[in-house]
């Protein structure tokens, strides 16, 4: 299957500051890309996402970019505030009749007031 | 809208005791369901996955199966738990190409 690498594992960050967090992915097959926050003991919540046919997607304080030919993605968090801390997880799809989600392992990023 | 429920929340099970958690989706119909595993502190791992009833595959080979007895119900089950069979189990959802929605999730303690 598809293996997804995700770094940092930890991110701490000042209440204001920009928060960068990037995936790599193995199979040049996967065209789905999506990012989830998961707050302490609660499920995770898609927040942004983005296919192979696009580079760059923005909503709000949130980006994704993606480069097809490195076969990698970035979350990028501008103007962050406490309430995004969380931990992020990126994901690759490769279809298979179902939308299978390949998971990296995780950033647990804490905005500091 | 659609919801998805899972169930129970919190389950505490002896080694070699049987095992049942269960998802149904409301609002929809023929959606793609999933079971993912989530060991403390770790990413996700994909269990298994349905594209319809009884069409259950596995990607992991482990001590658990899946069914899908109806269109929006997904059952994860084990004959006998294991001690590493603990964790954060979600079900989640998707309809095509979109993204998930995951259930509030099973934290399972195997003891």
């Amino acid at each position: 299957g598809e293996n997804v690498e995700q770094h940092p594992s930890t991110l701490s960050v000042q209440e204001g500051d920009s928060a960068v967090i990037k995936c790599t992915y193995s199979d040049s097959a996967s065209n789905y890309f999506p990012w989830y926050k998961q707050e302490l003991g609660k499920r995770p919540q898609l927040i942004i996402d983005i296919r192979s046919n696009v580079g760059e997607k923005k909503d709000q304080r949130i980006a994704v970019t993606l480069n097809k030919t490195a076969k990698h993605f970035s979350l990028h968090i501008t103007e962050t505030q406490p309430e995004d801390s969380a931990v992020y997880f990126c994901a690759a799809s490769i279809w298979t009749g179902a939308n299978n989600l390949f998971f990296g392992t995780g950033t647990r990023l804490t905005v500091i007031p | 809208s659609q919801t998805i429920h899972q169930w129970p929340a919190t389950l505490v099970q002896p080694v070699g005791s049987p095992l049942s958690l269960e998802c149904t989706v409301e609002g929809t119909s023929n959606p793609n369901l999933y079971w993912y595993r989530q060991a403390a502190g770790r990413g996700l791992q994909l269990l298994f996955y349905s594209i319809g009833i009884d069409q259950i595959s596995s990607e992991v080979p482990q001590n658990l199966s899946a069914s899908r007895p109806q269109d929006r119900q997904f059952i994860l089950s084990s004959k006998k738990l294991l001690l590493s069979d603990s964790g954060f189990y979600l079900c989640a959802w998707s309809q095509g190409s979109y993204g998930y929605t995951f259930g509030s999730g099973t934290r399972l303690t195997v003891v």
